[in-house]
C-alpha cells in the first residue's frame, strides 16, 4: 500500500504570494492532519480534516487554511507569504479520529521557503 | 493544556550498545496514547512505537521499548543493539483519546540521537 505523498517537495515563493500545497493520504485514511515544522518552534498542529470537514484547528493566522476533498485528498493554502512561514510542511493521514487504530503516518513534507 | 518535553537535545550511542531517550509529559486526561517517532535526515517522520495509557504492559517493537511511568507521568523509549540507521531524531508524542483535539498530536522538541560505530 502506498504511503502518504506530498506534492510539491520542495517550494519557493516570494512574500507577498500565495501558495498551495497538496496531500494524498494512505489508501483507505479518512484523516487528514497537517503540521509546521520550524528549527524555532518545533512541530506544530496547523489543523485537522476529516470526511470533509474541519474538526480541529491550531493557533495560526487565517492566512493559512486547508480543505479535504471526497476523496480524503487534503489541500492546504497558505495566502500573504511571510518570511515566518518558512518551515517544512508535514501532512499526516489516519484510518480513523474517534476509533482504534490512532496512529498517525506522515508524508515526506514539503519545504517552502519564502525570500 | 497538555505539554510533552524531551530534555535531552542531543545523545551519542556507540553501536551494537544501548541508549534511552527521555520523555515527559503533563496532562490532566487518564485516558491517553503516546509515540514515538523518528525523523532522519530523509525528513520522513516515520511511528516507532506506541503506548496506550490505559496498559500497564510497556510496548515493545524489536529493538525498541519503553518504559512508561504513568504517575511520573514519563514515557522513555530505549533502543538495543544501537545500528547506524537509528541516527535520527526522535520525537515524543501525545495524543489525547477524547475532546475536539483528539488526532492532533502534541510534539517534544526532539532528542537528536548520534550512533557512532
Amino acid at each position: 500500500k502506498a504511503g502518504v505523498t506530498q506534492t510539491p517537495r520542495y517550494l519557493i515563493k516570494t512574500r507577498g504570494q500565495q501558495v498551495t500545497l497538496s496531500c494524498s493520504p494512505i489508501s483507505g485514511h479518512r484523516s487528514v492532519s497537517w503540521y509546521q515544522q520550524t528549527p524555532g518552534q518545533g512541530l506544530q498542529f496547523l489543523f485537522e480534516y476529516f470526511s470533509e470537514t474541519q474538526r480541529n484547528k491550531g493557533n495560526f493566522p487565517g492566512r493559512f487554511s486547508g480543505r479535504q476533498f471526497s476523496n480524503s485528498r487534503s489541500e492546504m493554502n497558505v495566502s500573504t507569504l511571510e518570511l515566518g512561514d518558512s518551515a517544512l510542511y508535514l501532512c499526516a493521514s489516519s484510518l480513523n479520529r474517534d476509533t482504534v487504530p490512532y496512529e498517525q503516518y506522515f508524508g515526506p513534507g514539503t519545504r517552502l521557503t519564502v525570500t | 493544556a497538555q505539554t510533552v518535553t524531551q530534555s535531552q537535545p542531543e545523545m551519542s550511542v556507540q553501536e551494537a550498545e544501548t541508549v534511552t531517550l527521555s520523555c515527559t509529559y503533563d496532562t490532566s486526561e487518564s485516558d491517553y496514547y503516546l509515540f514515538w517517532y523518528k525523523q532522519p535526515p530523509s525528513r520522513q517522520m516515520i511511528l516507532v512505537i506506541r503506548q496506550e495509557a490505559y496498559k500497564q504492559q510497556n510496548a515493545t517493537e524489536n529493538r525498541f521499548s519503553v518504559n512508561f511511568q504513568k504517575a511520573a507521568k514519563s514515557f522513555s523509549l530505549k533502543i538495543s543493539d544501537s545500528q547506524l540507521g537509528d541516527a535520527a531524531m526522535y520525537f515524543c508524542a501525545y495524543r489525547a483519546l477524547y475532546g475536539g483535539a483528539t488526532n492532533k498530536l502534541i510534539f517534544g522538541t526532539g532528542t537528536l540521537l548520534a550512533v557512532q560505530p
